[in-house]
């Protein structure tokens, strides 16, 4: 059972661009997270997303950051317009049923915006 | 959300035993206690949880004080391959996201 996969593994964009990043969830998993690690920072969660419905995105910058995880494909992250703030490393984290299971998380995607 | 206080840093030597402290005072009666730690250009990786009993699985021991104030994990041989932050984390059941702390730095010397 192939773990969480993310890509991809490295990103780089220039300020203006926009930054699309994937995540597939472990085969079975219908709960998908997104994180972000700010360099030297701790984790900060972003959103949490089921198939087709985002159940908390309290973690979203109002602005220019979107997601989404389509009932076919994986789920994807979407910056539009980066700024050099952007840069960091985003983890997606995947777990089975029930929301409450352990999260799987995947490699990361490091952003870097130049 | 119940906030969490770990040291900064710890060092143990190889093959030693290590306790992680964990401080939660105000903890609340439907919060899990879970451990993640993230070894360096990794993405975290769960350790253990539990609820209100000791836990002990392949990885570590969780010890939870009588009160669940605190808990503590338990490495009982660090392995170099263990040096990693460590995040104690409080989950509210039917909650979704992890809310990460600052963790605790552990360095391993050979």
């Amino acid at each position: 059972n192939a773990g969480v996969m993310q890509n991809p593994r490295h990103l780089v964009r220039r300020r203006g661009q926009e930054a699309r990043l994937r995540c597939s969830p472990m085969k079975g998993h219908s709960h998908v997270y997104w994180y972000r690690q700010l360099p030297e920072e701790g984790l900060k969660f972003m959103v949490y997303l089921q198939k087709e419905n985002i159940i908390d995105e309290s973690g979203m910058p109002k602005e220019r950051f979107s997601a989404e995880f389509p009932k076919e494909g994986p789920s994807i992250l979407r910056i539009q317009q980066v700024v050099r703030g952007d840069s960091a490393a985003y983890f997606c984290a995947s777990s089975p049923l029930l929301e409450t299971d352990t999260q799987y998380f995947g490699p990361g995607t490091r952003l870097t915006v130049l | 959300d119940a906030k969490t206080t770990q040291p900064n840093s710890m060092e143990s030597n190889e093959e030693e035993p290590v306790h992680l402290p964990c401080n939660h005072s105000t903890i609340s009666g439907t919060d899990y206690i879970h451990w993640y730690r993230q070894l360096p250009s990794q993405g975290p990786e769960y350790v253990i949880h539990g609820l209100t009993s000791n836990v002990n699985n392949r990885m570590a021991s969780l010890a939870i004080a009588e009160d669940r104030k605190s808990s503590t994990l338990i490495l009982h041989r660090a392995t170099l391959r263990d040096a990693a932050v460590y995040y104690c984390i409080l989950r509210r059941v039917n909650t979704g996201k992890l809310i990460f702390g600052q963790g605790t730095t552990l360095q391993v010397k050979p």
